[in-house]
């Protein structure tokens, strides 16, 4: 069975420093999608980045990028320069095609605290 | 683009009636949509995924007579608790996609039911 482990529950970070998140997942497919998503206190989940995984450069959208180890089933996430704005629970999550559609399953999040 | 809008954001019953919470995609047409849970500093876990037109596909342990899910249209699901009772309060979130497939996921603000 798939499954994703975020071993950090909570993770603290100066404004303007750079932190990641370890997110390791389990699987016996070759073809997939990885995500973090973040939820503010709002509740509202907003995709962050994806990975494909057939694609070996690794995923970057401004400030967020992945680093991607297929082979150690990793996908950690940096935040590069940390803005009070950043401050969420992140999720890990992993996408494969389970029958007709796509199912997500998800990590157990990191409670992201950026620090003034 | 693809904003998924969910109705009502927020609901307070009485033990024994039933509650409808609508999902939307409001600039596409999502040829899946998603239903799951989420308790209080946990993860998501899936409870349904709807295709237009078909019956719902519930994950195991979800009750299919609690929980009834309509897929209507290519833009609206709705999820019926019926008969709530204390234990059904939780915030429920909705997540729709294009295409079949690895598309990935978008998700509505989600929705808090409380039951009393």
């Amino acid at each position: 069975a798939q499954t994703v482990t975020q071993s950090q529950p909570e993770m603290s970070v100066q404004e303007a420093e750079t932190v990641t998140l370890s997110c390791t997942y389990d699987t016996s497919e070759s073809d997939y999608y990885l995500f973090w998503y973040k939820q503010p206190p709002s509740r509202q989940m907003i995709l962050v980045i994806r990975q494909e995984a057939y694609k070996q450069q690794n995923a970057t959208e401004n400030r967020f990028s992945v680093n991607f180890q297929k082979a150690a089933k990793s996908f950690s996430l940096k935040i590069s320069d940390s803005q009070l704005g950043d401050a969420a629970m992140y999720f890990c999550a992993y996408s494969f095609q389970g029958g007709a559609t796509n199912k997500l399953i998800f990590g157990t999040g990191t409670l992201l605290a950026v620090q003034p | 683009g693809a904003v998924v809008s969910q109705h009502p954001s927020w609901v307070i019953c009485k033990s024994g009636t039933s509650v409808k919470i609508e999902c939307r995609s409001l600039d596409f047409q999502a040829t899946t949509m998603f239903w799951y849970r989420q308790f209080p500093k946990q993860s998501l876990m899936l409870m349904a995924t709807s295709n237009e037109g078909s019956k719902a596909t519930y994950e195991q342990g979800v009750e299919k007579d609690k929980f009834l899910i309509n897929h209507a249209s290519l833009t609206l699901s709705t999820l019926t608790v019926t008969s709530a009772h204390p234990e059904d309060s939780s915030f429920y979130i909705c997540s729709a996609n294009r295409d079949r497939g690895f598309e990935t996921q978008y998700f509505g603000p989600g929705t808090r039911l409380l039951v009393l």
